[in-house]
């Protein structure tokens, strides 16, 4: 059963850089998995971020950057605002996006 | 504007059965792949599984969880995907969501729009 890893809390300051990974128990990551970074605030669905390993949709504020590092799919914040605080998954496409599995998310706190 | 709506959800008992809709407005349905995601209360998201479009034979795949139990299937003249789940277990209470897999023109790929999500309550 594969498994995707994702620190399960950190803290940053306002206005602070904070990096969150992803990955996963079959190996290194790369961008054949796709990587793909959600936000989720409390009693809301789940807003897309990024898309394929960096790639940010219209929406995404630009703060926000996805990366490879180490082995591994990143979601760097720069410049966290107070809003930035919430539950961040990561998701990993295997088998050309015939299977997903998600992280099991970073709780971000911003103190 | 690109809306996706679910609706369905409700309180069954053990192995039992439900079956989700997914209401899409807003762009083009036939040509999208829709997957399934559900998320327990207090916990993370599970990736349940996917349809894909008519071009690419409606081909779907499930999480091992869901597999042989649960069925995704669509109806492009309606722009709805449905999720069929039989013999459900207490572990299925969920909030279930529907998303769409958008495909950018360089061919990457990745959920960009979800529904609201409609909650699954499987108990005695």
């Amino acid at each position: 059963q594969t498994v995707v890893t994702q620190e399960p809390s950190l803290t940053v300051s306002p206005g602070g850089t904070v990096t969150l990974t992803c990955a996963s128990s079959t190996g290194a990551v790369t961008s054949g998995y796709s990587p793909n970074w959600f936000q989720q605030k409390p009693g809301q669905a789940p807003r897309a971020l990024i898309y394929s390993t960096s790639n940010k949709h219209s929406w995404t504020p630009a703060r926000f950057s996805g990366s490879l590092l180490g082995g591994k799919a990143a979601l760097t914040l720069s410049g966290v605002q107070p809003e930035d605080e919430a539950e961040y998954y990561c998701l990993l496409y295997y088998g050309g996006a015939q299977l997903g599995v998600f992280g099991g998310g970073t709780k971000l706190t911003v103190l | 504007e690109v809306q996706l709506v679910e609706s369905g959800g409700g309180l069954v008992q053990p192995g039992e059965s439900l079956k989700l809709s997914c209401a899409a407005s807003g762009f083009t349905f036939s040509g999208s792949a829709m997957h399934w995601v559900r998320q327990a209360s207090g916990k993370g998201l599970e990736w349940v599984g996917r349809i894909r479009s008519k071009a690419k034979s409606y081909a779907t795949t499930y999480a091992a969880s869901v597999t042989g139990r649960f069925t995704i299937s669509r109806d492009d003249s309606k722009n709805t995907a449905y999720l069929q789940m039989n013999s459900l277990k207490t572990e299925d209470t969920a909030v279930y969501y529907c998303t769409r897999l958008f495909v950018s023109n360089t061919g990457d790929y990745g959920m960009d729009v979800w529904g609201q999500g409609t909650t699954v309550t499987v108990s005695s």
